[in-house]
């Protein structure tokens, strides 16, 4: 148990949909990112927000829209997805910078599947 | 660039065998080197972590690594393994303040 909590942990849904993964972290961490985990292939960052503005967006089509209202909470806001982006959602948290404050925290995930 | 290489991708061993899962690295700054942990419809868990100091890290649930530079290596090691070791095992290496460069995995299966 990291601290890091999200929701639902298992999600299906139509092309046509919408949706959104929360994530939570109470640890008065700083930094809250985005990785989707594929089968057979390396994890990928997504998203990653640092006091609640975004400094990273890895080239994610446009069908993602992440929100970050505090530094407690990341969503992950899903439409008009494809099958292709079935996966595993993991979010994680980093306390801040320097060595001793970059160790990323997982949570357990949203497994995700696009009918 | 930055980048992890896991050579295994699957690695079978008995239980209370000894096992060693690979991971090499390449990075032009400072290096800060981790091992995660997955276990099945889980996410990731931190097993250790190398920022400075002494070469040899100890984690959790009797693993440690070694940390190499002149041989750009930071392997894993249990002396010996239970069945509840079975998990994908993630080598990462620090690119920058906010990214992680991961490893594609090496899958360690414990048998009986």
């Amino acid at each position: 148990e990291t601290g890091v909590t999200q929701t639902p942990r298992h999600l299906v849904m139509g092309m046509t949909n919408k949706k959104s993964l929360k994530c939570e972290q109470h640890l008065g961490h700083n930094a809250m990112y985005w990785y989707k985990q594929s089968a057979k292939k390396p994890l990928e960052l997504m998203f990653v927000y640092n006091f609640k503005e975004q400094t990273e967006n890895n080239s994610v089509p446009s069908r993602f829209s992440p929100e970050c209202p505090n530094s407690s909470h990341l969503f992950l806001h899903l439409h008009t997805l494809q099958p292709e982006d079935s996966a595993l959602y993991l979010c994680a948290s980093r306390p801040g910078q320097g060595a001793r404050q970059e160790t990323q925290y997982f949570g357990p995930g949203t497994r995700l599947l696009v009918l | 660039a930055q980048s992890v290489t896991q050579l295994d991708s699957q690695v079978p061993v008995f239980e209370e065998a000894p096992v060693e899962l690979r991971c090499n690295y390449s990075s032009s700054v400072s290096v800060y080197l981790f091992w995660y942990v997955q276990y099945p419809n889980q996410g990731l868990q931190l097993l250790l972590k190398y920022l400075s100091g002494s070469t040899l890290v100890k984690g959790i649930n009797g693993f440690e690594a070694e940390f190499n530079k002149s041989q750009t290596s930071f392997h894993l090691r249990k002396p010996s393994v239970h069945i509840s070791d079975t998990a994908e095992y993630f080598c990462a290496v620090r690119l920058n303040t906010d990214k992680l460069i991961f490893g594609t995995g090496t899958r360690l299966q414990v048998f009986p």
